[in-house]
């Protein structure tokens, strides 16, 4: 069976532009969460979405947003890009909520 | 937030030793995982062990909510164990993990 996948894998935007980055759970997988890292530190929670409810926001600007489709995979947008946004994203899902996470390779975002 | 400590913050082995990485939470939680990010970039899931023991292979985990502590072994340290170690909690049934610092881990051949 697929992992979860992301793409891109690697992404450079300038300052103000705006970013989607995409992300298919593990077929069976009904809750995918974001998360950002920052090099040299642990990820931090962005979004948790559960049946294609927002179900946890984690302390991000309004500029982040996310969503989940029918079929479970899910989008993370970023608007009004800022050097500080260049990180690892990474797409986790679960089986459901609470239940453990499994990761994809991430999206690579450099923000100049 | 919950805070999470790890210890220690960097681990150089030989290959073939052992050892034990640490992780300390300041509250209780609903459940604890550990993780292994590779060198590229990868988030291995290594455990979900909210109490209790488990083992998988050279590794196993320790987990005692009562005193908010988890331990990670690896026994016979390999080159393809190498990454950093990140243990993560979560309060409230949701997937919102808290990751600790990691600890990185070198073996050397």
């Amino acid at each position: 069976d697929a992992g979860v996948t992301q793409s891109p894998t690697h992404l450079i935007k300038t300052r103000g532009q705006h970013v989607t980055l995409r992300c298919s759970p593990i077929s069976g997988h009904k809750s995918v969460s974001w998360y950002q890292q920052v090099l040299g530190q642990g990820p931090q929670f962005i979004f948790q979405y559960y049946e294609k409810e927002e179900r946890g926001r984690g302390n991000f600007p309004d500029r982040f947003s996310a969503r989940q489709f029918p079929n479970y995979s899910s989008e993370l947008n970023v608007n009004a890009l800022l050097l500080g946004d260049s990180a690892l994203y990474l797409c986790a899902s679960s089986h459901r909520v609470g239940s453990p996470l499994h990761f994809g390779n991430g999206t690579r975002l450099t923000v100049t | 937030g919950i805070q999470v400590e790890q210890s220690p913050p960097d681990l150089i082995l030989q290959e073939g030793a052992n050892s034990t990485l640490r992780c300390n939470f300041s509250d209780s939680v609903n459940n604890l995982q550990w993780f292994h990010q590779n060198p590229w970039g990868q988030l291995i899931n290594l455990f979900y062990i909210p109490s209790g023991t488990k083992q998988n292979g050279r590794l196993s985990a320790t987990t005692v909510a009562t005193e908010r502590y988890s331990l990670l072994y690896i026994s016979s340290s390999q080159t393809t164990d190498s990454g950093v170690y990140f243990c993560a909690v979560e309060r409230g049934g949701a997937n919102n993990l808290f990751f600790g610092t990691g600890t990185r881990l070198t073996v050397i051949p």
